[in-house]
């Protein structure tokens, strides 16, 4: 059970590439998230998914694409990188809630991104 | 806008002792509230929490208690070990189906 794992662990892109980064789950969770962390910043919510074939907008989804063609699969896409998506990427999936209990989320290793 | 705040962005306690981490939050629609740890290097790992009707919840040498009249909420560990020097992100959300919301983090530091 390897739980959440995410490719690659380190990118460098110059500005104007693009790339794909991977994450996959294990677990058979529904919901999915991409998150950055910036220095002082926190996590920030990109973008997220309710399960297999949907997407949706976080706070910072803009200059990215996801999809979700495989409920074990979220893909984050920067189509034309720039020097602000430099930045650490998490990947999480979620368990189960309900009642007053709250899925827990587990997260990737991270991607740490550079893009020059 | 920030809706979950972490004033301190450091924190430095004797091993032994007790390290208390503080949250705050601006949204009153957040139900759910949860504490993670993270190592350098290492993904966010889940430590404890808790919902909008209680007020306490233990576990093993972490509690996190709850204010919902001053929307704040405390993490207490006692006793306080070197290998809980990590950031502390404190995270919220106002339903078990929404994604959190997380404060910049605290890192803290337990000295020997």
């Amino acid at each position: 059970n390897a739980g959440v794992t995410q490719t690659p662990k380190f990118r460098v892109l110059k500005t104007g590439q693009s790339m794909t980064l991977l994450c996959a789950q294990d677990m058979n969770h529904e919901y999915m998230y991409w998150y950055r962390q910036d220095p002082g910043m926190g996590l920030r919510l990109i973008h997220y998914s309710v399960g297999e074939g949907t997407t949706a907008k976080g706070e910072v989804p803009d200059g990215y694409n996801v999809s979700r063609l495989k409920k074990q699969n979220f893909l984050l896409g920067l189509e034309s990188a720039a020097p602000s998506q430099t930045s650490v990427y998490f990947c999480a999936s979620r368990s189960p809630g309900g009642g007053f209990v709250i899925g827990e989320q587990f997260f990737g290793p991270g991607t740490r991104l550079t893009v020059l | 806008d920030q809706q979950v705040k972490q004033n301190s962005p450091s924190l430095s306690v004797q091993e032994g002792r007790i390290s208390i981490l503080n949250c705050d939050y601006t949204n009153s629609m957040f139900d759910y509230f949860l504490w993670y740890k993270k190592y350098p290097a290492e993904g966010p790992t889940f430590l404890i929490s808790i919902s909008s009707i209680k007020d306490k919840n233990e576990d093993g040498r972490f509690t996190v208690f709850l204010n919902k009249s001053a929307k704040h909420l405390s993490l207490h560990i006692v006793p306080s070990q070197p290998g809980d020097s990590a950031v502390y992100f404190c995270a919220a959300s106002p339903n078990s189906g929404y994604a959190l919301n997380f404060g910049k983090g605290t890192s803290l530091l337990v000295t020997p």
